[in-house]
């Protein structure tokens, strides 16, 4: 079955740049999406189909996806930007998640 | 705004029948595919499956076997069932609305709050 591995866990000073990453084989032949978390709340939509945002998801949110790697790229990271990090692929008529990177923001 | 609700029974005996409903207002529920997903606590997201208001399935290749899940768009609700239950199927569950991206890629961009289902005797 296909996999997706995201680091556990990173951290990054407020307003410098996160950089999440999601390795899965040939992921750019696939799209990507990615979801924050954060603690005792349901997962929210932050970039679809590689680098879309839905409406309401801040400008300094933004995603990339080229041979086996797809990343979620926070600029000016705030504080409020502390959370887990979700990536999701298609494969095979399933959906699949990666294991989730816990955003630490100090 | 499209907002979904979860509900039932928050505790199933081992290898009884699991079964969820999600209601569904602000929106039709014929208009999108809809999701069951799930997080066993302190974990990670784990995709149940998805279903089309026609009827259309598609199911987690791991818990197809024991799942079912179903829309009354009468009531506009979906439901999910997982029968066989042990203690591995505890975890929050959560409906989503489901769009569909490039290469029939889904994607989830409404979720209920999720409910959590333990399971034990």
């Amino acid at each position: 079955s296909y996999e997706l591995t995201q680091p556990p866990s990173m951290s990054v000073s407020p307003g410098q740049t996160a950089s999440i990453t999601c390795s899965g084989d040939k992921l750019g032949d696939k799209y990507a999406c990615w979801y924050q978390q954060k603690p005792g709340q349901s997962p929210v939509l932050v970039i679809y189909q590689d680098r879309k945002r839905p409406s309401g998801i801040p400008e300094r949110f933004s995603g990339s996806n080229s041979g086996n790697t797809a990343t979620l790229t926070i600029s000016g990271t705030q504080a409020m930007d502390e959370a887990d990090y979700f990536c999701q692929a298609w494969d095979s008529s399933t959906v699949v998640f990666g294991g989730g990177t816990k955003l630490t923001v100090l | 705004q499209v907002q979904l609700q979860e509900s039932g029974p928050g505790l199933v005996k081992p290898s009884e029948t699991l079964s969820l409903t999600c209601t569904v207002s602000g929106g039709s529920i014929t208009s999108y595919y809809w999701s069951w997903i799930r997080q066993p606590p302190g974990t990670g997201l784990e995709w149940i499956g998805q279903i089309y208001h026609i009827g259309s399935t598609n199911y987690n290749p791991s818990l197809k076997s024991r799942v079912t899940i179903s829309v009354d768009t009468s009531k506009n609700q979906l439901s999910l069932k997982l029968s066989s239950v042990t203690a591995a199927d505890t975890a929050v569950y959560y409906c989503a609305r489901t769009g569909i991206a490039a290469a029939g890629t889904p994607y989830f961009d409404h979720w209920g709050q999720g409910t959590l289902v333990t399971v034990s005797s």
